[in-house]
């Protein structure tokens, strides 16, 4: 199965502050990688596909890149509304693969 | 618009069965695979598998192979997922999803609590 490391565990930054979260995949997903946010109580909502792809109706602040193995989700300028749990995941192999989360807190 | 209605939560007890249901709507039912994601309380995500509506074909996480069944009801545009020999690991919340590109589609999820 392929792995994917995510980092940091948690993290809490100011409104306005650019934030970036990172997944390292164990083996080459090329670009079959997502982005997913989950607020309290709510299903994930795909915010990246294709690694750097903006999903529909996600704001631009949100950006997707790649450097070979490690993915990154970046958020320019930080909002309130950011506040949640985002999580990667691998859709080029089965079992699809998903990092262990990146819990965001606003300081 | 593209909608996956999840039954309710169920409290069922250890090593007993339970059968959770998915109904689509707003698209053709059989045109999509239908995934299934496990989550434990405070956990990340799990994939157990996938059913393919209109084959009937399905992809297992090894592990969940001998613990889920997925299975559709083309009818009525319904995914069922049954979980069985339940113990207090297989507490959590499950989700089915359609996960296309580029447009993702989740259930609301499935409470399951596995207590005696």
């Amino acid at each position: 199965d392929i792995q994917m490391t995510q980092s940091p565990s948690s993290m809490s930054a100011s409104l306005g502050d650019r934030v970036t979260i990172t997944c390292r995949a164990s083996q080459d997903i090329g670009n079959y990688l997502s982005w997913f946010q989950q607020k309290p109580g709510k299903s994930p909502r795909r915010m990246i596909y294709g690694a750097t792809n903006l999903a529909a109706g996600v704001p631009s602040r949100f950006s997707g890149s790649r450097s070979g193995s490690e993915y990154f989700l970046t958020i320019s300028s930080l909002e309130s509304e950011d506040m949640a749990i985002y999580y990667c995941l691998q859709s080029i192999q089965y079992p699809l693969t998903f990092g262990s989360g990146t819990k965001l807190e606003i300081k | 618009q593209v909608k996956l209605l999840q039954s309710g939560a169920a409290l069922v007890k250890p090593g007993d069965s339970v059968k959770m249901s998915c109904k689509a709507s707003g698209y053709t039912f059989t045109d999509y695979i239908i995934h299934w994601v496990k989550q434990s309380h405070g956990k990340s995500l799990e994939w157990i598998g996938y059913i393919n509506p209109y084959s009937g074909g399905t992809n297992y996480n090894e592990k969940f192979k001998n613990k889920a069944t997925l299975t559709v009801d083309k009818s009525s545009s319904t995914a069922y997922m049954d979980f069985s020999r339940l113990t207090s690991e297989d507490s959590a919340i499950y989700y089915c999803a359609r996960l296309t590109t580029p447009f993702a589609f989740w259930g609301q999820g499935t409470l399951v609590t596995v207590s005696s």
